[in-house]
């Protein structure tokens, strides 16, 4: 089983619309949680942290479900700017450092 | 503030060749990464530095692959010799202290296409 396991995707959406998606992490140890986008041909950056309680920012909701080793991400009244590829990721720490684990993307074309 | 640099942007060699690519991590950052990004999959670490020493490169296939970053600033990764499968976009990050890993700021990238 992979350690991050994603929505296999793609998701083609119209604009306007509101698109969710999921991630299951096999670590229970895993201790943070985050989404990045990456667009096409792009360099991976940070969209948002995700934490027990729920977060939002703006348009973007994230969950973390620890009990069940699930995440989620939505994405509400989508924009044509929003098509990209949004990685989940976890992060296992040892010792003194951390490792970001990436699952492998879930593909997103809004569409007017 | 200037970003994670990276060259070549892009490289193509033939396999069993070898290949070398460069990272300026952003300036004060001690903690550098080299990640390994195959098409339509997630990046996946081969080996990170704080400061001139190695603290993992336990994903590093260190038959064939090298890294380092001997005054703590500046990175080389390389492959020797290169096969097939090595093709991919290679991408440096830096972050400024190793658990402020959610820090992590990826440079452009370095796309390798192995004939």
């Amino acid at each position: 089983r992979k350690e991050v396991e994603q929505d296999p995707g793609p998701f083609n959406v119209p604009e306007g619309a509101t698109v969710a998606f999921n991630c299951t992490y096999s670590n229970s140890a895993s201790q943070s949680f985050f989404w990045y986008r990456q667009d096409c041909r792009k360099e991976p950056k940070l969209l948002m942290s995700v934490y027990s309680s729920g977060n939002e920012d703006g348009r973007f909701t994230a969950q973390l479900n620890r009990a069940s080793q699930y995440i989620s991400l939505l994405i509400r009244d989508s924009k044509l700017s929003d098509s990209a590829t949004y990685l989940c990721v976890v992060t296992n720490y040892g010792g003194s450092q951390g490792n970001l684990i990436f699952g492998k993307g879930t593909k997103l074309s809004v569409k007017p | 503030e200037a970003g994670v640099a990276q060259s070549p942007r892009y490289k193509i060699i033939e396999k069993r060749q070898s290949v070398a690519f460069w990272c300026n991590p952003i300036s004060g950052h001690a903690t550098l990464y080299w990640y390994q990004q195959i098409l339509g999959q997630g990046p996946k670490l081969l080996i990170q530095f704080q400061n001139n020493g190695v603290v993992d490169d336990s994903q590093l296939p260190k038959d064939r692959f090298s890294a380092e970053r001997l005054k703590g600033v500046d990175s080389t990764l390389k492959i020797q010799p290169a096969k097939l499968e090595d093709s991919a976009v290679y991408l440096c990050a830096s972050s400024s202290q190793p658990l402020d890993i959610y820090e992590q700021y990826f440079g452009p990238g370095t796309r390798l296409t192995v004939t």
